[in-house]
Parts: structure tokens; C-alpha cells; sequence
């Protein structure tokens, strides 16, 4: 049974570049979030998706910032441009809106994204 | 000041010991609590929901305090794999869906 799957797992890249994170949710799941995890901020929620569709982006840091669901089973996060303070690790996760645990999220693997 | 304040750590523990973190949260409108681990370098993992009246999930006990707004852990009989960092997680929003707030978390090392 394939959980959330982020790819690339590790990004280096130099500022002013664009970085595309990309997320396949856990198929059923109709929520997927986006978090960042510092070891300043901890973990972050930056924005969330319901039915494909935006629901909050309040997290989102600025708008160099910017998360697109076109299907259910494909959403990206995107950085352009990308600056060193955006080194982090990105997590995607995903949950099902189902009587019983609405609140379970069930976590990718990670992108750690470092920007020089 | 944090929503969701923790200890960070490390806790250094021999194995069999017993262990309590404690988490802090500062929105009285909270409604759910759980506890997460997260082992280095992978993701978080749900642990275990947190009840008002306490529960308990074999070793683990988890505690809520609504009037305090706190929340406690007690890991009993500690192994080698409960290494791991533990995150305090409440849930901000008043209708509807609630978003996850995590705690910046505990750090917990269990040596032989």
C-alpha cells in the first residue's frame, strides 16, 4: 500500500533558481497539506488543499512562494526565486475527511531542499 | 510566545527507564491533541491521540489537562528504538476542519 510520495527527495540548488517539489497523495485522501520543517520554526503548515481545491494559504511565507493541486493525485510547490533562508525540509501529507480519524495525516518521506 | 510549547531536550535515558515530556498550549479553543514521533531524518508518524479522561497505548500513557492546557507523555520500560523526537500536536480552528499545530518537539535518547 504506497503512502504520500514526494519526489525529489533532495534538491540542492543556487539562489535565484526556481525549485518545483512535487507530491502524489495517499489515493482516497481528499486533503493534502504542505508543511516546512526548521529547526528554528519546527514543523509549519504553509498551505492546504480540500477536493483539489486552495483552502488556506495564510502559512505560505511570500509570494515567491506558490502550491497548485490540478488532480487528486498530483500537487507541486514551487520557489522562484529560491533563497537560502528557504533551506528546509518540505513535507507533504495527506488525510481522509472520514468519520473516524479526520484528524490523521499521514506524512511523505520529505524533500530537504538546501539553496546556496 | 509558541501555541504549542515543549522542552527540547535531550532526554538521555537507560533502557527500561520511565520518561515523562510535557507540552504547553496556549489556544483554550483547541479541540484534539496527539502526540507524534519523528525518528531522524524521516517523517512524523502519528503516536497517539490524546483523550481528556487519559489513555493509554501499551507503554504509553498520554494526559490532558484541559484546564492547565497541558499535555503530558510517559513512555514506561524504555526501549533502544524510542529514540526518536516527540511532537506535542493541538488543533487550531473553530468550525469545520481544524489545522494541525505541532510543537517544536522533544528529543528523546534511550542508550543500553
Amino acid at each position: 500500500d504506497a503512502g504520500v510520495i514526494q519526489s525529489p527527495r533532495h534538491e540542492v540548488t543556487e539562489m535565484g533558481q526556481e525549485v518545483t517539489l512535487r507530491c502524489k497523495p495517499i489515493s482516497g485522501h481528499d486533503y493534502l497539506f504542505w508543511y516546512r520543517q526548521t529547526m528554528m520554526r519546527g514543523l509549519e503548515l504553509l498551505i492546504y488543499f480540500n477536493n483539489n481545491v486552495p483552502i488556506d494559504d495564510s502559512g505560505m511565507p511570500e509570494d515567491r512562494f506558490s502550491a497548485k493541486m490540478p488532480n487528486a493525485s498530483f500537487s507541486t510547490l514551487k520557489i522562484q526565486p529560491s533563497e537560502p533562508r528557504d533551506s528546509a525540509v518540505y513535507f507533504c501529507a495527506s488525510s481522509f475527511s472520514g468519520r473516524q480519524t479526520p484528524q490523521r495525516q499521514y506524512f511523505g518521506p520529505g524533500t530537504r531542499l538546501t539553496v546556496t | 510566545r509558541k501555541e504549542v510549547e515543549q522542552d527540547p531536550g535531550p532526554f538521555n535515558v537507560p533502557e527500561g527507564a520511565t520518561v515523562a515530556f510535557n507540552c504547553t498550549y496556549s489556544n483554550s479553543a483547541s479541540q484534539s491533541f496527539f502526540w507524534y514521533r519523528q525518528d531522524c531524518r524521516k517523517e512524523p508518524k502519528l503516536l497517539m491521540s490524546v483523550y481528556s479522561s487519559g489513555n493509554e497505548d501499551g507503554r504509553f500513557t498520554a494526559q490532558l489537562n484541559r484546564a492547565s492546557q497541558y499535555i503530558s507523555l510517559l513512555i514506561r520500560d524504555s526501549k533502544l528504538s524510542d529514540s526518536a523526537t516527540y511532537l506535542c500536536v493541538v488543533t487550531r480552528g473553530n468550525t469545520g476542519f481544524q489545522k494541525l499545530v505541532f510543537g517544536t518537539g522533544t528529543r528523546l535518547l534511550v542508550s543500553p
